[in-house]
């Protein structure tokens, strides 16, 4: 199975911060990565696919990039609205699995 | 609107059985893998069970291989997940999850449910 791991956890940051999180995986997976935002009590929504794809109606503070092993998801100005849990996916082979999260939180 | 809906859990004892269901509408349910996500509260996501478009490849988690079964009636709109034997361990809010393809694992999971919770205990 392919691991995903995911620094750093929790993330403290000021509005108006650009945010990074990190996620690497244990073998090539291409581009085949996927970001999710799950605030607290509600279901995950899809963010980011693909590595860098935006999904529709998603603001465009949030972007992501990488390949390969190595993967980053980007949030250019912390809103107070971006309070929540992110987490990476691989969707390259079976099982598909989910990095640990990483919190964000208000400083 | 385009939504899903799950039902079916509930508390059951250690080595019952339980089935979801998760109620698909909005989109064309036949064009796309469905899958089941779960996740104990204040944990992690972990990816469950999946089904093609067809129903004609089901996948599962080494967790649950062998105990838990995935269907699809896709005249319906619906996806099923039966449990069995379960242990406390299958404990977690279960989530019914889109795909953005056809195929098990073609991009992310782009629509969730609510989520229904199984609670395993004696």
């Amino acid at each position: 199975d392919i691991q995903m791991t995911q620094s750093p956890s929790p993330l403290s940051a000021s509005v108006g911060d650009r945010v990074t999180i990190t996620c690497q995986a244990t073998q090539d997976i291409k581009n085949h990565l996927n970001w999710y935002q799950q605030k607290p009590g509600k279901a995950p929504d899809l963010l980011i696919f693909d590595a860098y794809r935006l999904q529709r109606g998603v603001p465009s503070r949030f972007s992501g990039s990488g390949s390969g092993t190595h993967f980053s998801f980007t949030i250019s100005s912390l809103q107070p609205e971006d309070i929540a849990t992110y987490y990476c996916q691989q969707s390259d082979s079976l099982p598909l699995t989910f990095g640990g999260g990483t919190r964000v939180e208000i400083k | 609107e385009v939504q899903l809906v799950e039902s079916g859990g509930g508390l059951v004892e250690p080595g019952r059985s339980l089935r979801l269901s998760c109620a698909a509408s909005g989109f064309t349910f036949d064009d796309f893998a469905m899958h089941w996500v779960r996740q104990i509260p204040g944990k992690g996501l972990e990816w469950v069970s999946g089904i093609i478009w067809s129903g004609s490849r089901r996948v599962y988690s080494d967790s649950v291989k062998g105990r838990f079964t995935i269907s699809r009636d896709n005249a319906k709109n619906s996806l099923d997940l039966q449990m069995n034997s379960l242990r406390a361990d299958d404990t977690a809010l279960y989530y019914c999850a889109k795909g953005t393809a056809g195929g098990t694992h073609d991009g992310g999971l782009d629509m969730w449910g609510q989520g229904t919770m199984v609670t395993v205990s004696s």
